[in-house]
């Protein structure tokens, strides 16, 4: 069965970095897009950004581009979010997700959720 | 950026009875050449990841209880539940596919009345 299992969240101070990672299972990894949508405590869906099957691809939300930088290791079935110069605003649960269909995504599996504050 | 508007922010309603919430783009998301509408319907309970219920706007995830229908085309469209479940108490999201970056719905959380 699918699963993506999430790692990597933790508390961070404005202006520091942290990496989360999500390992995939139960399907072939490097055949589908990837992406990442955020949700802020008590809020809405925020998506973050996505990559395509090979990597060569990465799409971004305006709120993070710059700062944040997605990635995958096709080998080892990861998916990772490279995340710099973290503002308070970025607080909220992030979760790693499957695109079933290139270009244009929805998502169909989502991992756990790892959560990610960012106060001093 | 297509703004995703959800009605109502909640509502309430009887076991049995019907749910429906609505969502409405600010902009089409229907694809011509292929007559698709690049819409999807999530369901989210509290403290889980959401859960994929509908895409291109009507088709039913695998899986997905057939209470859930999603309808409509252009920039308005519906996600029905037909006969409300308790396990059916959650926040409920649209999401465009359409266009970059990717737009939600606000969400519309069903109760129990």
């Amino acid at each position: 069965q699918v699963q993506l299992v999430q790692s990597g969240g933790g508390l961070v101070k404005p202006g520091g970095s942290l990496r989360l990672a999500c390992a995939a299972s139960g399907f072939t990894f490097r055949d589908y897009y990837m992406g990442w949508i955020r949700q802020a405590p008590g809020k809405g869906l925020d998506w973050v950004s996505y990559i395509s099957s090979s990597g060569s691809t990465t799409f971004y939300a305006d709120s993070v581009k710059g700062r944040f930088t997605i990635s995958r290791d096709n080998g080892n079935n990861s998916l990772f979010l490279q995340m710099n110069n973290l503002r308070a605003e970025d607080t909220g649960v992030y979760f790693c997700a499957r695109a079933p269909y290139d270009n244009n995504p929805w998502f169909d599996y989502w991992g756990q959720g790892t959560l990610v504050p960012v106060f001093s | 950026d297509v703004v995703m508007t959800q009605s109502p922010d909640s509502l309430a309603v009887s076991l049995g009875e019907r749910a429906t919430i609505n969502c409405r783009s600010s902009q089409s998301v229907l694809y011509s050449s292929t007559n698709k509408n690049y819409l999807a319907w999530y369901q989210q309970k509290p403290g889980q990841p959401p859960q994929l219920l509908i895409y291109w706007a009507s088709t039913r995830e695998s899986g997905v209880s057939d209470r859930f229908s999603g309808s409509g085309s252009g920039t308005d469209f519906t996600l029905t539940i037909s006969s409300l479940q308790a396990e059916d108490v959650a926040v409920y999201y649209c999401q465009q596919y359409y266009y970059t970056p990717l737009t939600f719905g606000g969400g519309t959380k069903v109760e129990i009345k």
